[in-house]
């Protein structure tokens, strides 16, 4: 059965950081693209950055770059997230999602992790 | 950069067929998918490369996408089915997300 396990969410201050983790299971995890998207209290999905499997290719949306930095480590089974200069709007629960092979689209998203910047 | 156009909202009865639109540029040009998020839950696959079905997800879900539109149907709308539902696709290796749009099954 796949399973991702999302780690990490807290409450941090304004220019704080944090890292997320997303632990796969079920599946071999080097060979997939994966993916953070996160979606703002009573907002819609918002994807926030894509890695392929091997960690070579890295893609993220204008409004994260140069702040987070996404990753993985295939021999952990493990996606991370680094954040860096959070600010408010950063306030979002935060879904790891693997991508189908060939298809772009997510077939398995983990439960979610609340990181809310406030101080 | 690239948008995907949903409308907020989507209402229909019991039994009824609901559709959901998702337009942008030539959408027809790149593979459109469905999600569907229930309160507090995480998305669901619904329909991917236009038209196909995930394992488990019911025949009632259905997609097309045509010139600068994708469309989902849900055929014979049942209440478990009253859900927020979001739109995808790929641009220039950026992931877009429609707004989404709120099925309301009356």
């Amino acid at each position: 059965e796949v399973q991702l396990l999302e780690t990490g969410g807290d409450l941090v201050q304004p220019g704080g950081s944090l890292r997320l983790s997303c632990t796969a299971s079920g599946f071999t995890f080097s060979t997939y693209t994966m993916t953070w998207v996160r979606q703002a209290p009573g907002k819609g999905l918002e994807w926030v950055s894509t890695i392929r499997g091997g960690g070579i290719g890295t893609y993220s949306a204008d409004s994260v770059k140069g702040r987070f930095t996404i990753s993985r480590d295939n021999s952990k089974n493990t996606l991370y997230l680094q954040m860096n200069r959070l600010r408010a709007e950063d306030t979002a629960v935060y879904y790891c999602a693997r991508e189908m092979a060939v298809a772009g689209a997510f077939d398995y998203w983990g439960q979610g992790n609340l990181v809310t910047v406030s101080s | 950069s690239y948008e995907l156009t949903q409308p907020p909202s989507v209402a229909v009865s019991p039994g009824q067929t609901a559709s959901f639109t998702c337009s942008g540029d030539n959408l027809g040009d790149k593979y459109a998918c469905w999600y569907q998020q229930k309160p507090g839950q995480s998305p669901v696959l619904v329909i991917y490369q236009d038209t196909k079905r995930p394992s488990g997800i019911p025949e009632r879900f259905s997609g097309s996408n045509s010139g600068n539109t994708a469309t989902l149907t849900i055929s014979g709308t049942q209440a478990m089915d009253e859900a927020d539902y979001y739109c995808q696709a790929w641009d220039s290796s950026t992931v877009i997300f429609g707004g989404g749009t709120k099925l309301t099954v009356l």
